[in-house]
Parts: structure tokens; C-alpha cells; sequence
């Protein structure tokens, strides 16, 4: 079955950059869209990035999304990280299963 | 504005059945992809179900065979009917619309405990 792995958390500074990786497990992860969703604690998830690269209205340009194929993973970058970017991070694609989530990342800003 | 709300969780003994709905406003629920998806505590995020604007449904493995995704076209509604209920599916049951972004419930929990 085609599993999508992320890191378990990250962390970083204010204002600074991060990377979170989804890195399939089979098959070319670029065969289908990935989205990215943001789930702050005691709240439902939100959409941040959807058909591999594209911000829904509203979700700041600090955020996008990439797909890279020699390594089989998508991306998700946010710059000039603020407080309240800290959250749940959860990529999702397809595969013969509709829906296919990664394990989730929790990205702390300190 | 597009709006879910789902509604239908609650306590349920084991073996038992369940009735999930997700009221939808701003948008037509027969018309779109919904899907729903499960939060178990201080886990992640797990499809569940799914159905498609041309009526087909996909489920997970884990609940194929006890629970049905549906939607009522009159009242704008999806539903999951839920039976033989089993401990491990007490978790928070999102549903949630694909239109190229995906638009988000604010859930409903299920726990299912003697």
C-alpha cells in the first residue's frame, strides 16, 4: 500500500524558513496532487496547500508547496515563520485508496 | 460562503449503530466530492469515506462492510451511517468537500465505550 512518511516534528524561530518533507513510498509521488493541511490544537484542519502548489484564498504567500521528483517527496515551506504557525502539518494524496494521509508533522515555533 | 456541519456524535456502547450528518450551505452536496475523515485522540488524520458527484462510494478497509456514506440531494445533507461500532472507531468525524481546495467541517465525536 502507498504510504506517504513525514517527520514526526520540527522547529524553528521566528521569522525564519522551514521545510516540511511527505516523501512517498512507491510509484512517482508527482502522478498525483498533493495537498497540505493545517490543524492548530482543538480545531478542525484547514486547507494551506492544494493541487500540489496552489493557496486557497486567504492562506498567506509565506506558505508554498512543492513536488520533487528525483526524491519522490512534496514540500511544504513556510517563510517568515510566526507564532501562530504553530500546528499539525498533514500532507494527503491518492493512490487506489481515495485518500492517503501522512503521519503528520508538528512544527513548533520557539 | 461554503459552510459544513455535521452533527450525530455522541456516546455509543460497542456493537452499536450510529448516524452521522453534515449539513452543507453555499454549495450543492450532490454536485461535489465529499468525503469523510477521522480523528482518533491524539492521532492523525484517517480517510474513512468517500463519494462522488456520479454516486460512487469508496471506503477504508478498516470500516468497509459496516459503514455507508450517503447524501440526501432534497435536504442538502451527507451522512455516514455507522454499525457495529467498535472501540477503535471512537475518534472526532470530520466531512469534508473537494473542489479543487477542500473545505472542512468542525467535526463530531464518536466515542464508543461500555
Amino acid at each position: 500500500n502507498f504510504m506517504l512518511t513525514q517527520p514526526h516534528s520540527v522547529s524553528e524561530s521566528p521569522g525564519k524558513t522551514v521545510t516540511i518533507s511527505c516523501t512517498g513510498s512507491s510509484g512517482s509521488i508527482a502522478s498525483n496532487y498533493v495537498q497540505w493541511y493545517q490543524q492548530r490544537p482543538g480545531s478542525a484542519p484547514t486547507t494551506v496547500i492544494y493541487e500540489d502548489n496552489q493557496r486557497p484564498s486567504g492562506v498567506p504567500d509565506r506558505f508554498s508547496g512543492s513536488i520533487d521528483s528525483s526524491s519522490n517527496s512534496a514540500s511544504l515551506t513556510i517563510s517568515g515563520l510566526k507564532t501562530e504557525d504553530e500546528a499539525d502539518y498533514y500532507c494527503q494524496s491518492y493512490d487506489s485508496s481515495p485518500w492517503v494521509f501522512g503521519g503528520g508533522t508538528k512544527l513548533t515555533v520557539l | 460562503e461554503v459552510q459544513l456541519v455535521e452533527t450525530g456524535g455522541g456516546l455509543i456502547q460497542p456493537g452499536g449503530s450510529l448516524r452521522l450528518s453534515c449539513a452543507a450551505s453555499g454549495f450543492t452536496v450532490s454536485s461535489n466530492y465529499m468525503s469523510w475523515v477521522r480523528q482518533a485522540p491524539g492521532k492523525g488524520l484517517e480517510w474513512v469515506s468517500v463519494i462522488y458527484s456520479g454516486g460512487s462510494t469508496y471506503y477504508a478497509d478498516s470500516v468497509k462492510g459496516r459503514f455507508t456514506i450517503s447524501r440526501d440531494n432534497s435536504k442538502n445533507t451527507l451522512y455516514l451511517q455507522m454499525n457495529s461500532l467498535r472501540a477503535e472507531d471512537t475518534a472526532v468525524y470530520y466531512c469534508a468537500r473537494v473542489a479543487g481546495t477542500t473545505d472542512w467541517g468542525q467535526g463530531t465525536l464518536v466515542t464508543v465505550s461500555s
